[in-house]
This record gives structure tokens, sequence and C-alpha cells, in this order.
């Protein structure tokens, strides 16, 4: 069955370190999508990644970068050199090829504090 | 335009009310959908519209009662909630009709909804 777990529930740091959030996935589907969304207090769900099964190429935008491993089923974003509006729930989510209607299947999320 | 609008932002209503909820995309999107979200938890997919069609109700109450008037906007018809009812409510759209599993979806900043 799939799923997706985030381990991390909370996550605490100062400004300027580096922080990974974690995201292992389970899927019996050998092509599927992977994301990351930003949920920051304002509560709107942001867009930040789309990852397709055939494509392992780590991506970097920014400070933001994200390691995709299919060998372990994981999928983890690490923000380097954090700042307080990186403050945030961010959910890693599923969505499979052959799953109708393109329903995402979210993990938990992580609630990232950011202090000054 | 590249955003989703939702309204009202916040909506407090007794059991026994009706009201409805309104979202709005002119990006062109042919997918919209309709989650809801409580404290601290993922988004629950409630109703997804394909081309303006229901493609996807996952087994939500009859209280709740979905509406695509156009390809532009989303409704959602309220009628003899329940206290448990109160969450966020979010709006999503993405680019294909059929939900199609890559696209990525694009969320509005939600309605907070409490039932009194």
């Amino acid at each position: 069955a799939q799923k997706v777990t985030q381990a991390q529930t909370e996550i605490s740091v100062v400004e300027k370190e580096d922080v990974t959030l974690d995201c292992v996935y389970e899927t019996r589907d050998t092509t599927y999508y992977l994301f990351w969304y930003k949920q920051p207090p304002s509560g709107e769900l942001v867009f930040l990644i789309r990852r397709n099964s055939f494509d392992e190429q780590n991506e970097i935008s920014g400070r933001y970068s994200w390691n995709f491993q299919k060998s372990t089923s994981s999928f983890n974003f690490t923000i380097t050199a954090s700042q307080v509006v990186d403050s945030a729930v961010y959910f890693c989510a599923l969505s499979e090829v052959y799953n109708q209607g393109g329903k995402l299947i979210f993990g938990q999320g992580t609630e990232l504090s950011v202090k000054p | 335009d590249t955003e989703v609008t939702q309204t009202p932002k916040h909506l407090v209503m007794g059991m026994t009310n009706k009201k409805s909820l309104k979202c709005e995309q002119h990006m062109g999107h042919r997918a919209m959908y309709w989650y809801k979200q409580k404290a601290k938890k993922p988004p629950e997919l409630m109703f997804v519209y394909s081309y303006e069609k229901l493609s996807i109700n996952e087994s939500v109450p009859s209280r709740f009662s979905p509406e695509c008037p156009n390809s532009s906007l989303l409704n959602l018809h309220l009628h003899a909630l329940q206290p448990e009812d109160s969450a966020l409510y979010l709006c999503a759209s993405s680019q294909e009709g059929l939900a199609v599993s890559y696209n990525e979806q694009f969320f509005g900043p939600g309605t907070r909804l409490t039932v009194l």
C-alpha cells in the first residue's frame, strides 16, 4: 500500500543552522511522483518541488536542496543556512501514475521552527 | 494570475445554518479540489472536479455539497454541520483534467471554519 512517512514531527533550530527533513515513501508502482509542500502559519500550501521516479538527480534551488534515493525510498529536503521565514510545516507527498484522480498521499508533516 | 483565491477567510456558523465556501482560479486549470485539514494533520481530500464534472468523492457526508458552476469556480455548500467539521478547508487546482498525477496542485489560503 502507498504511504509517506515523515518521522520528525517537530524540529527546532537556530537561524543559520542547516536542517534536513526526512521523507520515506512506500509504493508498488514503478512510476510515481514525489512532492514537497510548505505550509506557513497563514495556511496556504506552497508547492516547492516535484520529482518523478525516473529522475534521481539531486536538485538545488537557492538554500533548498533535495536528495532522492530510490534504493532507500527516501526524498529528503535540506535547508541550508535556515532563516526565520523558513518556519512552517513541511509536507512530503506521493502521487502514483495509475492512481485515479492524481490523489496526493501526504505524510504527517514536519513542523520546523527557526529561532533568531 | 497564478493564484487560487478563497472566500471567506473565516466563517463561524451554527449547526442549523446553511453557508457556502467559494474558490476561484484563473490559471485555466481543469481540475479543482476540496481538502479538509484539522490542526496538526495533513490535508484530507474531499472532492475532485475534472472538466467541471465530479470525478472523486471521498465518501464525504452529504452535509457537504460541492458545485462547479464553471471551469474557474468551485463552491462548497454547507448545511447542518457538526462541531467536528470545524477545520481549515483548502481549495486547490491543477493544470490537467482528470487530475493527472504529475501535476502539482496550487492551493488557496483556505477558509477557517468554526461550527458552534
